[in-house]
């Protein structure tokens, strides 16, 4: 079965400065999808970045990038720049891409806190 | 505003209750996925519909049932709660069932009293 780690259950970061949340996984396919998704204060599940696993180029997203290493099953998050509505809950999450279910797979959440 | 509704937003019930929430996906999107976010259990898929038909299951409860009706929209029935069903429940929708993402309602915060 897959399983997503997330080893850090908080960090904090001083506004205007990069930080990197990590993730580890596990799994038997070659093909599949990482994600990274925010959960602020409101709840609401945002998608802020994807992966696939056949892409050897890290995704961008203006301000968010990733640094994916198929071999070690690592899948970090760098937020540059970070800003105060960064601070939420940052979800990794996995999912397979042939056949069966095509679920996510969750870690179990950072919680990153922007100080002014 | 991911275009995912879920209704309500929050419940308040007793113990050997049965609720129903309600989940209506993008214009567009046939699959449905229905998610627990729990403090002890984190986020678990509970199951997925595709184009009205049940395309898997996870870690949901007997007591609980769902189904995607012809207008795609879908339903969770949870029955006979229990305390430890307190939780928030996300509805989810994507295109297919392949190369798509998955886009996250506002969720459903239920109260078991």
């Amino acid at each position: 079965a897959q399983t997503v780690t997330q080893s850090q259950p908080e960090m904090s970061v001083q506004e205007a400065e990069t930080v990197t949340l990590s993730c580890t996984y596990d799994t038997s396919e070659s093909d599949y999808y990482l994600f990274w998704y925010k959960q602020p204060p409101s709840r609401q599940m945002i998608l802020v970045i994807r992966q696939e696993a056949y892409k050897q180029q890290n995704a961008t997203e203006n301000r968010f990038s990733v640094n994916f290493q198929k071999a070690a099953k690592s899948f970090s998050l760098k937020i540059s720049d970070s800003q105060l509505g960064d601070a939420a809950m940052y979800f990794c999450a996995y999912r397979r891409v042939l056949g069966g279910a095509n679920n996510l797979f969750f870690g179990t959440g950072t919680r990153l806190t922007v100080i002014p | 505003d991911s275009g995912v509704t879920q209704t309500p937003k929050h419940l308040i019930t007793a113990t050997g209750q049965r609720v129903t929430l309600r989940c209506s996906p993008r214009s567009g999107d046939l699959s449905v996925y229905w998610y627990q976010q729990s403090l002890d259990q984190g986020l678990q898929f509970l199951i997925q519909y595709y184009n009205g038909e049940e395309r898997a299951k996870g870690n949901i409860l007997e007591r609980f049932s769902a189904q995607q009706f012809p207008d795609l929209h879908s339903e969770l029935n949870l029955s006979s709660l229990e305390l430890g069903d307190s939780a928030l429940y996300f509805c989810a929708s994507s295109q297919g069932q392949g190369k798509n993402e998955q886009y996250f309602g506002p969720g459903t915060r239920l109260t078991v009293t």
